[in-house]
């Protein structure tokens, strides 16, 4: 079956300007992350979903950042006001059900902010 | 702050070679995961261990998660230059479900 996919592959955008990241997690997984990944690191727990609601935020950095998951699929990272140091590759991932299950990722949005 | 260290940081290796991945934390962890990433990809679900003690096998990867549930290994046998990659570890806490990642070992094998 498909995997999570994520759009855009890339993103370059200007300081200041807003940008919206999709993910369309894996049919039938009701459990949605989003991490963030640095050059050099590994990734970060942004923001957890279970079903539409937002079960988790805690990772967001501030907020310049939100999330949804309106119908309980498919979830927009929403980013304000760029700054150069949002630069990263932005990661989804879903799984049955939040907790211990095996998460699956997407390819990744590779966003720059110039 | 992370709460998984990984070492080494960096592996370059000749084909054949036999090698081994630490994943270490003071923390205790339900399950354990490992990925393998490469560039522009995202990482990629080798094996999940969720017993203290507990080994899995995947080929020539042999994957141990510690008794106390605190840290991991991943030993692979005889690399490839297949092998090459970022390799994950990350942990779920008790009760939690965020990945908590460490930041990954690059292994490089040459032929």
């Amino acid at each position: 079956g498909a995997g999570v996919s994520q759009t855009p592959s890339n993103k370059v955008t200007e300081k200041g300007k807003y940008v919206e990241l999709r993910c369309d997690p894996i049919s039938g997984h009701t459990a949605l992350y989003w991490y963030r990944q640095s050059l050099g690191q590994g990734p970060e727990f942004l923001i957890y979903f279970q079903g539409t609601g937002a079960a988790d935020d805690s990772g967001l950095p501030n907020d310049r950042f939100f999330a949804v998951r309106p119908e309980g699929s498919v979830s927009t990272l929403k980013i304000q006001r760029t700054e150069r140091g949002d630069s990263a590759v932005y990661l989804c991932a879903s799984s049955k059900a939040g907790g211990p299950y095996e998460q699956y990722f997407g390819p990744g949005t590779r966003l720059t902010v110039t | 702050t992370q709460l998984l260290e990984q070492s080494p940081q960096f592996l370059s290796i000749q084909e054949g070679e036999n090698l081994t991945v630490y994943c270490n934390s003071s923390s205790v962890f339900s399950s354990l995961q490992w990925y393998r990433q490469e560039p522009g990809e995202g990482p990629v679900l080798l094996v999940t261990v969720v017993t203290g003690g507990e080994v899995k096998k995947l080929k020539r990867l042999t994957f141990q998660f510690g008794d106390a549930r605190k840290d991991s290994s991943l030993h692979i046998t005889a690399a490839q230059p297949g092998d090459t990659g970022l390799y994950l570890c990350a942990g779920v806490r008790d009760s939690g479900y965020a990945l908590n990642f460490g930041k990954g070992t690059s292994l490089l094998v040459t032929p």
